[in-house]
């Protein structure tokens, strides 16, 4: 009931596309649902986050949306842009506990 | 700067070894947190503490151990009795309650050589 399952585990999309990437989760407790960028060797940092309530959400490029139901969550990155390559992980929160997903490598075809 | 230091950046150990792992923040943050991060599994919890001179075990606690002496400082110490302590271990903290940002450290690296 704590795992978050996310798929795809890689991804690879051209310049310009859109690249999406699905989350799942059982339990109903959490109440926060982050998505975090990690660049090789360096630490994730918070990308764009989002709360139940709420069905979707956009900063810039990154839109999260959220289906409460089905419980599940995901990230589209448009334009996607060869900076963009990272590993992405989603993750869900109660309290101050995160529990991420297995993250997803992205590349980005220019 | 504000932020999280952690050191070493790279640490190779002898089996049988103890080695302990150094996180330091200056935001002010009451909750610290330690991460193990393997290829393909992304991160788990080993350890998180709320408040100084207290701490809970994480998902996967065994083999470790921490001490919240200062509010700035949360180390970590692998024990011999990790079997398999190689991987990149990532420091976190944030303010308290739900729905706050934890911010990550560059992270360390340990190889058991």
């Amino acid at each position: 009931q704590q795992q978050v399952k996310q798929s795809p585990q890689s991804l690879i999309v051209q310049k310009g596309g859109i690249s999406i990437i699905n989350c799942a989760y059982e339990n109903t407790a959490f109440d926060y649902f982050p998505w975090y960028q990690q660049f090789p060797g360096k630490g994730p940092a918070l990308l764009i986050a989002i709360r139940p309530d709420v069905s979707e959400k956009k900063e810039g490029r990154f839109t999260i949306s959220f289906n409460k139901s089905a419980k599940q969550f995901s990230l589209h990155i448009m334009d996607s842009q060869p900076g963009d390559s990272a590993t992405y992980f989603c993750a869900a929160a109660y309290g101050n506990k995160l529990v991420f997903g297995a993250g997803t490598i992205l590349r980005v075809k220019s | 700067d504000g932020g999280i230091t952690q050191s070493p950046k790279y640490l190779f150990r002898k089996e049988g070894q103890n080695v302990t792992l150094s996180c330091e923040q200056n935001l002010n943050h009451d909750a610290m947190y330690w991460y193990r991060q393997d290829p393909g599994q992304g991160l788990r919890l080993i350890y998180y503490s709320q408040i100084v001179n207290d701490f809970q075990k994480g998902d996967i606690a065994e083999g470790y151990s921490v001490s919240r002496e200062k509010k700035e400082s949360f180390p970590l110490t692998v024990t011999s009795a990790q079997k398999n302590p190689t991987a990149f271990y990532l420091c976190a903290s944030s303010i308290l309650g739900s729905g706050n940002t934890i911010y990550f450290g560059e992270g360390s690296w340990l190889t058991v050589v």
